[in-house]
């Protein structure tokens, strides 16, 4: 069975750091290029990060570009995202996604964890 | 980047109802679209990919079409369990674009 379960999220001050994890269970981890989409509170989706399954190639939203990572650790099955400089803006539950097949058909997603960006 | 723009924004509709949703894209997308369904503090599930091939596991009730720039989404006969928020994916090209989304409600 296929599982993504995100965490590292909580209350960080404006500016302040924050780094996610996603573990995933039940495929071929290094097959699959994987994403972060966030979705601020009340509101819709909006597509953050992704990365390769080998981890050389990222690609970055405009919005987080120079400030959010993206990284993976395919020996231990996890993906990450080191969140700097954060907004309040940035506040929202971050998803980590699946693609199956080129970089952005996600078709499996993690509950998610929610990031607080307030003084 | 490329705009997807979806209607409507929300509907109420009762069980047994036929249900559609449309998603433009603001230049074509050949059939690089994917529709979700999101249910309150859950993951969202796809339900359809290449804008008319059903995910595996979800009902026949569920169907897409569409190509280029125009895309629906129907739900030929609306089960309570349907009652959720609907968004498109467009994953033709960097960035992907999501729909706005339609919150489905009951009447």
């Amino acid at each position: 069975e296929v599982q993504l379960v995100e965490s590292g999220g909580g209350l960080v001050q404006p500016e302040g750091s924050l780094r996610l994890s996603c573990a995933a269970s039940g495929f071929s981890f290094s097959s699959y290029a994987m994403s972060w989409v966030r979705q601020a509170p009340g509101k819709g989706l909006e597509w953050v990060s992704g990365i390769g399954g080998g981890g050389g190639s990222t690609y970055y939203a405009d919005s987080v570009k120079g400030r959010f990572t993206i990284s993976r650790d395919n020996s231990k099955n996890t993906l990450h995202l080191q969140m700097n400089s954060l907004r309040a803006e940035d506040t929202a539950v971050y998803h980590c996604a699946r693609a199956v097949s080129g970089w952005f058909d996600f078709d499996f997603w993690g509950q998610g964890t929610l990031v607080t960006v307030s003084s | 980047d490329i705009q997807m723009t979806q209607s409507p924004s929300s509907l109420s509709a009762s069980v047994g109802d036929r249900v559609t949703i449309t998603c433009r894209a603001s230049q074509g997308i050949r059939n690089d679209l994917g529709w979700y369904q999101q249910k309150p503090g859950k993951a969202p599930k796809r339900l359809i990919y290449a804008a008319s091939s059903l995910q595996s596991g979800v009902p026949s009730r569920f169907s897409g079409s569409g190509s280029g720039t125009e895309f629906t989404l129907t739900i030929s006969s609306l089960q309570p369990e349907d009652f959720a928020t609907y968004y498109c994916l467009q994953d033709n090209s960097y960035p992907p674009t999501f729909g706005q989304g339609t919150k489905v409600e009951i009447k």
